[in-house]
């Protein structure tokens, strides 16, 4: 079965530069959610979104943004690295709106800041 | 806010043995959803259980079980007959079963990171 889908697998940045994560759904799969988890910590909600549009936003940074296209795969584009971004993020699928309580995550993509 | 709490930062079993993961939560919500999920050396978050706070079943998944209490706000997993495989960090999180905004963000604890002794 189709799993969820991220790219780049790892990333190393240098601070004050811009990363873009993708994030490519299960098909069918409306609702996107993303999540950060820092090194030794648990995943924290970013931000979700439903039919390309923002459902709920948590705890990002106004340096971060993301968005959902007509295809349902959603990007993550953080600028002004700092050193405190480096994490792994998840991104996570689910169908109807999520009202399917189960989401899918993918591999995560890891994110160096030196 | 919903928050969950896992009170054993590590704990270990002996191959084939029981051992069980606790997890409390506070919410003002009466209906809900409660999950248990491994996160493995690989990183992968894999979802082990799923417990509706509607049903009064508990949950169980082949070797893995769950005791859900709700007027305690207590949702352990037990896991049966342990293998070396399920060595990993295990999370519980919870998620709101209704949402205006339409979102359905799950929220973690900080994980227990169970080992296994062959």
């Amino acid at each position: 079965a189709a799993g969820v889908i991220q790219s780049p697998r790892h990333l190393i940045k240098e601070k004050r530069e811009t990363a873009t994560l993708k994030c490519y759904p299960i098909p069918r799969h409306d609702t996107v959610y993303w999540y950060q988890q820092g090194p030794g910590q648990d995943p924290q909600f970013l931000i979700s979104f439903y039919e390309k549009m923002q459902s709920d936003k948590g705890s990002i940074p106004d340096r971060f943004s993301a968005q959902q296209f007509s295809d349902y795969h959603s990007e993550l584009n953080m600028s002004s690295l700092e050193l405190g971004d480096s994490a792994l993020y998840f991104c996570a699928s689910s169908a109807s709106g999520g009202a399917s309580y189960e989401q899918y995550f993918g591999p995560g993509t890891r994110l160096t800041v030196t | 806010a919903q928050t969950v709490t896992q009170s054993q930062p590590e704990m270990s079993v002996q191959e084939a043995e029981t051992v069980t993961l606790s997890c409390t939560y506070d919410t003002s919500e009466s209906d809900y959803y409660l999950f248990w999920y491994k996160q493995p050396p690989s990183r992968q978050m894999i979802l082990v259980i799923r417990q509706e706070a509607y049903k009064q079943q508990n949950a169980t998944e082949n070797r893995f079980s769950v005791n859900f209490q709700k007027a305690a706000k207590s949702f352990s997993l037990k896991i049966s007959d342990s293998q070396l495989g399920d060595a990993a960090m295990y999370f519980c999180a919870y998620r709101s079963l209704y949402s205006g905004a339409g979102s359905y963000q799950l929220t973690f604890g900080k994980g227990t990171k169970l080992s296994v002794i062959p």
